[in-house]
């Protein structure tokens, strides 16, 4: 089975540097993956990342420690527009199991 | 292109009655997920196809069925509903299984009294 911890929530500054971290424990853990929510709408996917290392894409970035069992992602410049829950889940080696985590709702503050 | 769509948006139901969800995807993509979403429990995978024709159970199958009889749907039947199934549901649909991304639709919020 797969289990995922995330923050609950967490508070940021407009402008400010945030990073939301995930760890999981896993059997056959492929790679993890970040989805963004807004409230009362669908998650978007934001990043995936397979091997260790950062993937930076724009104002955000993904990191992956497999060893660790943690990834983090992290947000720039934050926006108003980036308060949302961030989802981060883990996919297996079989194909059929897609687990996520609570999710971390952030918000920024002007 | 309308990505994923599904139906109702929203529905009150009564407890005990039969509720079918549809959700139907116009990616060709090969699999199908049914996910619920309860405030602080996160998405749970209820059942998923991994290609037409094929169906399995997630985490939280009980008191679900689907079917799979075609690429692009993949309705989610609720036989006799009960208050505990009040949540927001979403499908999904990935090109493939596992590693691939899954795209969202944008929800069912279903209460059953």
């Amino acid at each position: 089975g797969q289990n995922i911890d995330q923050p609950t929530e967490m508070t940021a500054t407009e402008g400010a540097i945030v990073q939301i971290n995930c760890t999981y424990q896993t059997s056959g853990f492929n790679g993890l993956f970040w989805y963004q929510q807004h409230a009362g709408e669908a998650p978007t996917f934001l990043s995936y990342n397979v091997l260790d290392g950062l993937e930076e894409k724009g104002r955000f970035s993904s990191f992956l420690s497999r060893s660790k069992g943690y990834s983090y992602l992290l947000l720039k410049e934050l926006q108003m527009k980036d308060s949302a829950s961030y989802l981060c889940a883990a996919s297996d080696n079989y194909g059929q199991n897609f687990v996520f985590g609570p999710g971390t709702r952030l918000s920024v503050l002007p | 292109i309308a990505g994923i769509t599904q139906a109702p948006t929203s529905q009150i139901l009564a407890a005990g009655r039969r509720m079918t969800l549809r959700c139907t995807q116009d990616m060709r993509h090969n699999a199908m997920y049914w996910y619920r979403q309860d405030l602080g429990l996160g998405l749970r995978l209820i059942h998923y196809s991994n290609t037409a024709g094929t169906t399995g159970k997630g985490e939280v199958p009980d008191g679900y069925s689907v079917s799979r009889a075609n690429t692009d749907d993949f309705p989610l039947t609720l036989a006799s509903a009960v208050p505990s199934q009040t949540s927001v549901y979403f499908c999904a649909s990935s090109e493939g299984t596992g590693t691939d991304t899954q795209y969202f639709g944008p929800g069912t919020r279903l209460t059953v009294l």
